[in-house]
């Protein structure tokens, strides 16, 4: 049972412009939704999370926005540069933590 | 370096062979968690520790899998009896109350094969 889906497995981009990556999920039991960035060979690495009782977070060039209501969040990277060609995960948890839920995954590529 | 390291980074075993594969935490990291990533999907879940006690077992844990973490600080997981299905990346994450629960540092993975 997919709880958290990214339904682009792909997504390509002009430097300078916004990226936008999207994640739905089912369980509104969660509370707490996380970005990961993975370069290959590597361990995804934290970028952004967001709580229920927020509909927006930002930090620098990321935003990522939550729409309850539709069980929606997206992340958006603005500007966008090369350095940030990498796979995205969506995550999700209830508050206590325990487990993680991860999205399939996106595939961005930032082109010069 | 001080994160998450895991041993070894590749295994190619047989099926039928047990497999013990070992994570290393960020010091003080109260809680460390195991997943089990295979191409094209993201991490799955399979369990998590806070300090020595094995808290969340995923269903994706069967009777093979058998994960420890004797005195809170590194952790194994073992496979007996591989099956070819058992082939996938297993990761590996800590995180610490001090920073945030929610913010797991990830290590490189263990690349398992089954052949």
């Amino acid at each position: 049972d997919q709880q958290v889906k990214q339904n682009s497995p792909s997504l390509s981009v002009q430097e300078g412009r916004i990226s936008i990556l999207n994640c739905d999920y089912t369980n509104s039991m969660f509370d707490y939704f996380l970005w990961y960035k993975k370069y290959p060979a590597e361990g995804p690495t934290f970028l952004i999370s967001i709580s229920s009782i927020k509909d927006k977070n930002e930090d620098g060039r990321f935003t990522v926005f939550l729409n309850k209501s539709a069980k929606h969040l997206s992340l958006h990277i603005v500007p966008s540069q090369p350095g940030d060609s990498a796979v995205y995960f969506c995550a999700a948890s209830a508050y206590n933590f325990n487990k993680f839920y991860f999205g399939s995954g996106t595939k961005l590529n930032v082109k010069p | 370096d001080t994160g998450v390291s895991q041993d070894p980074r590749h295994k190619i075993t047989k099926r039928g062979q047990n497999v013990t594969f070992r994570c290393d935490p960020i010091s003080e990291h109260n809680r460390l968690y195991w997943y089990r990533q295979t191409l094209g999907q993201g991490p799955e879940f399979l369990t998590y520790f806070q300090n020595e006690a094995q808290l969340e077992k995923s269903r994706l844990l069967s009777d093979r899998f058998s994960a420890e973490r004797p005195k809170g600080s590194f952790s194994t997981l073992e496979i007996q009896r591989t099956e070819q299905g058992d082939s996938a990346m297993y990761l590996c994450a800590s995180s610490a109350q001090a920073v945030s629960w929610s913010e797991q540092y990830f290590g490189p993975g263990t690349r398992l094969t089954v052949t």
